[in-house]
């Protein structure tokens, strides 16, 4: 089915250690977004795309790094994960810059 | 900085009572705005979007907002909930900031339907 793909659903890490949220979309959409969602703050841009080579920060970018090679693909990094971190994280495309999103399911990330 | 706030936090309402939620941004300029709805342990989905036009929109499921430009307002609006209605509401703004477009999320509304 059409749509965004977020791997994993779920993840444990323990402090300090790396990781990378893949997001991929089948459906040529040119903006890309990465969002965190954690209780009564609704959700956070952390970084986002506008196309294939282009990337830049959202409100809350400390801590992850973003690349945007192809245009379906939108990988989170985490560079030394903190507790802090903790959080549902989604990602988001979306076909043009005034549009609105089509959203992944979600990853559950963890940090113990 | 470009900001979106949804006064009521949480909202409890009977099946069949009417609902509107509250949603104000900052900023002067055009803007795109949004409704999504997530249901319990699912992702976020639009329920409406307004670009330019008649400023009453109307989304899926029975959902209506109006953008009242004098009052930088987008509230949302359903006459009769139902139960399946209980989720939480996020209004959403899209506007052109520093030579880029960003998609800024109000807090969210949690509204719990009783049956």
């Amino acid at each position: 089915n059409a749509g965004v793909t977020q791997t994993p659903k779920f993840q444990v890490l323990k402090t300090g250690q790396s990781m990378t949220l893949q997001c991929a979309q089948d459906m040529n959409h040119e903006y890309m977004s990465w969002y965190r969602q954690d209780p009564g703050m609704g959700l956070r841009l952390i970084h986002y795309s506008v196309g294939a080579g282009i990337t830049d920060q959202g409100e809350v970018p400390n801590g992850y790094n973003v690349s945007r090679s192809t245009t379906e693909d939108f990988p989170l990094r985490l560079l030394s994960a903190a507790p802090s971190q903790t959080s549902v994280y989604f990602c988001a495309s979306s076909s043009d810059r005034g549009g609105g999103y089509t959203f992944g399911s979600g990853t559950r990330l963890t940090v113990v | 900085a470009q900001s979106v706030s949804q006064h009521n936090h949480h909202v409890i309402l009977s099946e069949a009572a009417s609902l509107e939620l509250g949603c104000n941004y900052s900023y002067g300029g055009t803007v795109n705005l949004f409704w999504y709805v997530q249901y319990p342990g699912q992702h976020l989905q639009l329920l409406l979007k307004y670009f330019s036009g008649d400023p009453l929109v109307k989304g899926i499921k029975g959902f209506e907002a109006e953008f009242i430009k004098s009052k930088f307002s987008f509230n949302l609006r359903k006459p009769s909930v139902q139960w399946s209605d209980t989720a939480e509401y996020f209004c959403a703004v899209n506007a052109l900031s520093s030579g880029t477009y960003k998609y800024i999320f109000g807090t969210g509304t949690r509204l719990k339907v009783l049956a």
